[in-house]
C-alpha cells in the first residue's frame, strides 16, 4: 500500500543551524513527491516538489530537499534556520495508483530557537 | 487573487446535530479536495472533485458524510448526524489543471476546525 512515513513527530533546532525533516515514501510507479508547511491557524503551504530531474530541489523560503530512489527518502533540509522556520511540516506523496490524491505523512513539528 | 477560503474556521457542536462545512476554492480551479486531520495524525484524504463531478470519493469515511458541489464552484461538506470520532481539521483544497495532473501542487485553505462534544 502507499503510503508516507515522517518518523519524527518534533524536531529542535537552534537559531542558524542546519535542519533536517525526514520523510520516507512506498509507493508503486513513479512518486511525485511534495513538502507543505502549516504555521499556526493557517493552511498549508506549498514549499517545494520533485518530478523528475535533479535529486536536490529548491523551494520556498531557503528549503530544500534531496530524492533519493534507493533510499525511497525525501529529506528536507535548510542550511540556517530562523525561528520563523517554526511550523508544523508535511511530507507528501502523488501517484498515478492514487488517481491524483495526496498522501500525507503525519507531520513533524518543528521547533526553532533562538 | 483570492486564496481558497473555508467556512466556519471553527465549528463546535453535540454528538447528533448537523454540521455544513463550506469551501469556496480560487476561481476558474476545476480541483477540488477535501482533505481531514484527525488530531496528531496524518492528513487523509476524503474526495476529488472535477468542476461539479466526484472523481473520487473513496476516501469518505462513511455514508454520514455528503460532500456536493453545485454549478462546480463552492462545495459544501455535511456531517450528519455528527459523531465524536469525526472532530478534527477539515482542509479544503483546489488546483487549477483540468482533470489530473501529477506534478501540480494543491493550494490549500485555513481549514474548518469540527470539534464534537
Amino acid at each position: 500500500a502507499q503510503s508516507v512515513a515522517q518518523p519524527e513527530d518534533q524536531v529542535n533546532v537552534a537559531e542558524g543551524n542546519p535542519l533536517t525533516v525526514k520523510c520516507t515514501y512506498s509507493v508503486s510507479g513513479n512518486p511525485y513527491l511534495f513538502w507543505y508547511v502549516q504555521y499556526p491557524n493557517r493552511g498549508l503551504q506549498f514549499l517545494l516538489k520533485y518530478i523528475t530531474g535533479d535529486n536536490l530541489v529548491k523551494g520556498s523560503y531557503g528549503f530544500e530537499a534531496e530524492f533519493n530512489k534507493s533510499q525511497t527518502s525525501f529529506h528536507l533540509k535548510k542550511p540556517s534556520a530562523l525561528v520563523s522556520d517554526s511550523a508544523l511540516y508535511f511530507c507528501a506523496v502523488r501517484d498515478t495508483a492514487l488517481r491524483g490524491k495526496l498522501i500525507f505523512g503525519q507531520g513533524t513539528e518543528l521547533s526553532v530557537k533562538p | 487573487e483570492a486564496g481558497v477560503t473555508q467556512f466556519p474556521s471553527h465549528s463546535v457542536i453535540e454528538k447528533g446535530q448537523t454540521v455544513t462545512l463550506r469551501c469556496d476554492p480560487i476561481s476558474g480551479h476545476d480541483n477540488l479536495y477535501w482533505y481531514r486531520r484527525v488530531m496528531g495524525k496524518e492528513i487523509k484524504f476524503l474526495l476529488h472533485f472535477v468542476k461539479e463531478s466526484k472523481q473520487d470519493e473513496s476516501g469518505m469515511p462513511n455514508n454520514r458524510f455528503l460532500a456536493e458541489r453545485t454549478g462546480g464552484t463552492y462545495s459544501t461538506l455535511k456531517v450528519q448526524p455528527a459523531e465524536l470520532e469525526d472532530s478534527g481539521v477539515y482542509f479544503c483544497a483546489s488546483s487549477q489543471v483540468r482533470g489530473i495532473s501529477y506534478n501540480s501542487p494543491l493550494h490549500f485553505g485555513n481549514g474548518t476546525r469540527l470539534t464534537v462534544t
